[in-house]
Order: C-alpha cells, then sequence, then structure tokens
C-alpha cells in the first residue's frame, strides 16, 4: 500500500527558500504507473496546484509559481521534493505531496500535509 | 485558465437529506475531465469521484457525480453524519490544474 509522508521546517523566513521533501513507502517511486504531485492550502482557503512530475522527468508547474518553483526526484531516499525560492508570507499554507496515477490528471493519495509559516 | 464556482458556498442540512452540490466552469471541460475531493477539518483531501460520475475505490454507492460541458453536480443521496465536510471539484483538462473555491456541508 503506497504511502506519501512530507517533511521539513515549520518556519521559513521571507526571502529564503522552501525546501520539503515527501517519502514514499509501500512501492517505489521509480515505479512507472505514478506521478508526483504538490498542492497546496493556505489556512482557511481552497486548494492550489503547485506541480507535477512523471515518470519520464518531465516536469509542469502553475504559471502562477512557475519562475519560483522546482519539482525533483530524489530515487536514492525513494522521494521527491518541492523547492520554493523567494518566498513571502503568501506562501505560508498546508503543503500536500499527492500522487496520481500516469494517464490521469487527479490525486487519488495523498500524505497528511505540513504547515509552512514564512515569517521572520 | 478554467475557473471553477462551486455554489453554494454552504450547504446546511441534516442527516439523511440529501446534498447537491454545483461546479461551474468558466469554459467547457473536454471528455468530463472532473474531480471531487471530500476535506475534513485538519485532513488531507480524498478523492470522490473522478471522470464527473465514476466513484474512486472504496467510496460509497450514496455519492454520485455527473454532468459535462461546464455544469457538473456532485450528490450526496442521504447525509451520513461522517459526510459534513468541505468537497472541492478539480479540472483536469487543462493546464493549469485548478480546484474550485469549495462548499462547506454543515449540520443543521
Amino acid at each position: 500500500q503506497l504511502q506519501l509522508q512530507e517533511s521539513g521546517p515549520g518556519l521559513v523566513k521571507p526571502s529564503e527558500t522552501l525546501s520539503l521533501p515527501c517519502t514514499v513507502s509501500g512501492g517505489s517511486i521509480r515505479n512507472s504507473n505514478y506521478y508526483w504531485v504538490w498542492v497546496r492550502q493556505p489556512p482557511g482557503k481552497g486548494l492550489e496546484w503547485i506541480g507535477s512530475i512523471y515518470y519520464d522527468g518531465n516536469t509542469y508547474y502553475n504559471p502562477s509559481l512557475n519562475s519560483r518553483v522546482t519539482v525533483s526526484v530524489d530515487t536514492s531516499n525513494n522521494q521527491f521534493s518541492l523547492k520554493l525560492i523567494s518566498v513571502t508570507a503568501a506562501d505560508t499554507a498546508v503543503y500536500f505531496c499527492a500522487s496520481g496515477q500516469q494517464g490521469t490528471a487527479y490525486f487519488d493519495l495523498w500524505g497528511q500535509g505540513t504547515l509552512v509559516t514564512v515569517s521572520s | 485558465e478554467i475557473v471553477l464556482t462551486q455554489s453554494p458556498g454552504t450547504l446546511s442540512l441534516s442527516p439523511g437529506e440529501r446534498a447537491i452540490l454545483s461546479c461551474r466552469a468558466s469554459q467547457s471541460i473536454s471528455s468530463s475531465y472532473l474531480a471531487w475531493y471530500q476535506q475534513k477539518r485538519g485532513q488531507a483531501p480524498r478523492l470522490l469521484i473522478y471522470g464527473a460520475s465514476y466513484r474512486a475505490t472504496g467510496i460509497p454507492d450514496r455519492f454520485s457525480g455527473s454532468g459535462s460541458g461546464t455544469d457538473f453536480t456532485l450528490t450526496i443521496s442521504r447525509l451520513e453524519p461522517e459526510d459534513f465536510a468541505m468537497y472541492y471539484c478539480q479540472q483536469y483538462d487543462s493546464s493549469p490544474l485548478t480546484f474550485g473555491g469549495g462548499t462547506k456541508v454543515e449540520i443543521k
């Protein structure tokens, strides 16, 4: 049974870089049947797709974040990661990692989410 | 970008009643590439419906989805206590993938 778990710092200073890994357990991140996703949710607000990475290495990002975001895979640790540079208070949110089946673009497995606060 | 508008913002109902949630798209969504999620407070979203009308694995049959083009509906036939939550629609027809603003189903 595939499971996802986010980790990382709960507090990041403005203008710094937010880095979050998502550990995949119960299966291999190299499994071509899945793709990997980041979604965020500001406190009390709705969901925002950040970006996706596919088995072939192709990545797709939300244009609203495109110039600041990178999603990558670390096969040695069975993780995929989010990097968001030059953060501001508007980036304060619960960050979820998620996955979906290849050939789809909805998300059928989610991590529990981790709150990241941007504050000095 | 496809904008999804969900209505109503809040639905106040009693257990056993029927809930009808609406999701309207700013442009036609081809091949019914629309999903619905349930989110309870402090939890991650859970996939309920994909392809506008297909229930995800393990989802009870009191949940049903319908619609096409720009108008989609999630129906909960008889509300159970565990169904009181937030519900979001998501389109995956075009990038960027977008979510609606959500409908809160609360106990009346």
